[in-house]
């Protein structure tokens, strides 16, 4: 069974850094594309950033680049994102997605919350 | 960055109703992918490649477009179809998602 399991999440201030986590299992990790897709309270998805299975190819979107990382450990199973200089605007729900075969987003995570507030 | 933007924002539907929700891109894209979310849960995929149903999805549902405009469209309403529906499509190494549509029973 694949499972997607995000940690990391918490309070932070404005302007602090925090790294969340996605452990994966259930599938070769290494074989699979993967993804940080967010979700601000009561509002819809915003896709946040994506790295191919070797991490040869990495994309952000523009409002978290320069900001954001995205890397991936293959030998643990586990998609990580380093996030720098929050603002108010990154509070949301974090989901980890893999990409399928068929390039959308065959599983996802229960999502992990990240509130930005003094 | 292709914007999708979908229609209607919210809409409910009577039991047996058909139901078509709208998404239109800026710019062509190649295909469109649709994903099911329910309050308190993550997002299912639910139609992808424009027309073709996920795991589990039943065949009431159906998918169909091309170029800027695509829809998902379900042939007779369910109490259990009530959820937000969000389009998705990935190219030039971007990616959006629509603002959703929430799909309420009457």
């Amino acid at each position: 069974e694949v499972q997607l399991v995000e940690s990391g999440g918490g309070l932070v201030q404005p302007g602090r850094s925090l790294k969340l986590s996605c452990l994966a299992s259930g599938f070769t990790f290494s074989n699979y594309g993967m993804n940080w897709i967010r979700q601000a309270p009561g509002k819809g998805l915003e896709w946040v950033a994506s790295i191919s299975s070797s991490s040869s190819y990495i994309y952000y979107a523009d409002t978290v680049k320069g900001r954001f990382t995205i890397s991936r450990d293959n030998a643990k199973n586990t998609l990580y994102l380093q996030m720098t200089s929050l603002m108010s605007e990154d509070t949301a729900l974090y989901y980890c997605a893999r990409r399928g075969l068929r390039s959308y987003f065959d599983y996802w995570g229960q999502g992990v919350m990240v509130t930005v507030s003094s | 960055e292709i914007v999708l933007t979908q229609s209607p924002t919210t809409m409910a539907a009577s039991p047996g109703e058909k139901v078509t929700i709208t998404c239109r891109a800026r710019s062509s894209v190649s295909y469109m992918h649709w994903y099911q979310q329910k309050p308190g849960a993550s997002p299912k995929p639910w139609i992808y490649d424009t027309s073709k149903l996920a795991s589990g999805v039943p065949n009431r549902f159906s998918g169909s477009g091309s170029g800027t405009s695509y829809s998902l469209t379900i042939s007779s309403m369910e109490t259990e179809d009530t959820a937000t529906y969000y389009c998705q499509q990935w190219s030039s190494n971007s990616l959006t998602f629509g603002s959703g549509t929430k799909l309420e029973i009457k």
